[in-house]
C-alpha cells in the first residue's frame, strides 16, 4: 500500500469555482503534513502546512483528520493562476517525506 | 539569498557513462534528499542524509551513489548501472529530525537525458 494516496484528477474547473482535493496516508505515526504546488517542469513549492485544527491562507483551506488519516485542500474562487499539480506530503519520524502522485488542476476561463 | 541550488539544469549522458549532479544549500539544514520524478508519477526517494558523513538508501537507490562530506553539499552520481536514468532529479533539504512541521525546500531540479 502506498504511504500517500491522492486522486490524480485531472480536475478541470471554471474560474471562480470551488474545488477540493483529498489525500489519505497509511502510517498513523506520521507527524507533519503539507500541501505543495508544482508547476509544469518546475520544482515543488510549499503551499501550506496542515494542522489538526485546520488552517486557512486566503482562498486556500487545509484540513487534517488524524482519526481517518485524511488530508484535504479547498480552493475557493479559483483563478487561472491556480492551474498546477497539487502534491500531498507527509513527514514521518526520522524526517522522511512521502509524496502523493499529485492532483492536476486546470482552471478554465 | 538563502536557498538550495542544483546544477546543471539540463544534462545529457551517453549510455555507459557516470554523471554527477550537484546540490548545494546555504540554509544550514541538516537533512538533504534526492528524489526522482518521472512523467505522470510522484517523487520517489533515492537517498537521504540526516547529518554529515551519513546517508541512507531510499526506495530506488540501485544505480545511484551519494556522498555527504560537507553539510551544505549532497552530490548524486548516476552510474552506468542505472538502466533507465532519464528523469527529472530534485534535491531537497529540511532543518532536520525532531522538528515538527519542518517543510522540505527544493532546488530547481536537473533534467537528465540519456542519448
Amino acid at each position: 500500500r502506498k504511504e500517500v494516496e491522492q486522486d490524480p484528477g485531472p480536475f478541470n474547473v471554471p474560474e471562480g469555482a470551488t474545488v477540493a482535493f483529498n489525500c489519505t496516508y497509511s502510517n498513523s505515526a506520521s507527524q507533519s503534513f503539507f500541501w505543495y504546488r508544482q508547476d509544469c517542469r518546475k520544482e515543488p513549492k510549499l503551499l501550506m502546512s496542515v494542522y489538526s485544527s485546520g488552517n486557512e491562507d486566503g482562498r486556500f483551506t487545509a484540513q487534517l483528520n488524524r482519526a481517518s488519516q485524511y488530508i484535504s485542500l479547498l480552493i475557493r474562487d479559483s483563478k487561472l493562476s491556480d492551474s498546477a499539480t497539487y502534491l500531498c506530503v507527509v513527514n514521518k519520524a526520522g524526517n522522511q517525506f512521502y509524496f502523493g502522485t499529485g492532483t492536476s488542476l486546470t482552471v478554465i476561463p | 539569498d538563502g536557498g538550495i541550488t542544483q546544477s546543471p539544469k539540463y544534462l545529457f549522458r551517453k549510455e555507459g557513462q557516470n554523471v554527477t549532479l550537484s546540490c548545494e544549500q546555504n540554509l544550514n539544514h541538516d537533512a538533504m534528499y534526492w528524489y526522482r520524478q518521472d512523467p505522470g508519477q510522484g517523487l520517489r526517494l533515492i537517498y537521504y542524509s540526516q547529518i554529515v558523513n551519513d546517508f541512507q538508501k531510499g526506495d530506488i537507490a540501485e544505480g545511484y551513489s551519494v556522498s555527504r562530506e560537507k553539510k551544505e553539499s549532497f552530490p548524486l552520481t548516476v552510474t552506468s548501472a542505472q538502466k533507465n536514468p532519464t528523469a527529472f532529479y530534485l534535491c531537497a533539504s529540511s532543518i532536520g529530525a525532531g522538528g515538527r512541521n519542518t517543510e522540505a525546500f527544493f532546488g530547481q531540479g536537473t533534467r537528465l537525458t540519456v542519448v
